[in-house]
């Protein structure tokens, strides 16, 4: 059964554009929401996490919007790069971040067009 | 620079045959992880250790053991590998909050071939 659903598996975004990653869970224990970046041959690093207690967390291009709600969080990258080309994966745990395992999402491969 | 350290970064291994794939962290972290990475599949727990001395199956544990052997250091065997287990492996550990905000470090894989 997964427990963190993402989409779309794969995006292409011309430079300058926004690129927008969904993701969806279902236990509603969930309180904290990572998204990792991984570049090729290379293993995820951690690029922006929030906690359900914001609604919107902003570092630089990247902004994760959260609807308790809805049981989604989503991944934006205004003014996309070619740097940024890469696979991002959404996750969740519970404890806050500092107990329970990581449920990753399947991922989703961004190309970003120069 | 501190991280977690994986070793070998590639393997071919024949059907049957047997290996270890080595990890260490030098971050002080209590919890370590064992993950694989499949097209298509994201990333899958093989299994993890909470602490020194302690270790659980995760979602896909089967053909494979851990040994944690200190703090520092978790191992990952294949006792008799199989095709199936074809893929990169990717070892993780984990700080308390703000270490850094509760969120994983990787190494940088071990992709192994089993023909």
């Amino acid at each position: 059964q997964q427990q963190v659903k993402q989409s779309p598996q794969s995006l292409i975004v011309q430079k300058g554009g926004i690129s927008i990653i969904n993701c969806a869970y279902e236990n509603t224990a969930f309180d904290y929401f990572p998204w990792y970046q991984q570049f090729p041959g290379k293993g995820p690093a951690l690029l922006i996490a929030i906690r359900p207690d914001v609604s919107e967390k902003k570092e630089g291009r990247f902004t994760i919007s959260f609807n308790k709600s809805a049981k989604q969080f989503s991944l934006h990258i205004m003014d996309s790069q070619p740097g940024d080309s890469a696979t991002y994966f959404c996750a969740a745990s519970k404890g806050g971040g500092s107990q329970g395992n990581l449920i990753f999402g399947k991922g989703t491969k961004l190309s970003v067009k120069p | 620079n501190a991280g977690v350290t994986q070793t070998p970064k590639f393997q071919v291994l024949k059907t049957g045959q047997s290996m270890t794939l080595q990890c260490a962290q030098d971050m002080n972290h209590n919890s370590m992880y064992w993950y694989r990475q499949d097209p298509g599949m994201g990333l899958r727990l093989i299994y993890y250790s909470a602490s020194e001395g302690t270790t659980d199956k995760g979602e896909v544990p089967n053909g494979y053991n851990v040994s944690r052997l200190n703090k520092r250091e978790f191992s990952l065997r294949l006792e008799s590998a199989a095709p199936s287990q074809t893929s990169v492996y990717f070892c993780a550990s984990r700080g308390e909050l703000g270490q850094p905000f509760g969120g994983y470090t990787f190494g940088s894989g071990t992709r192994l071939t089993v023909v």
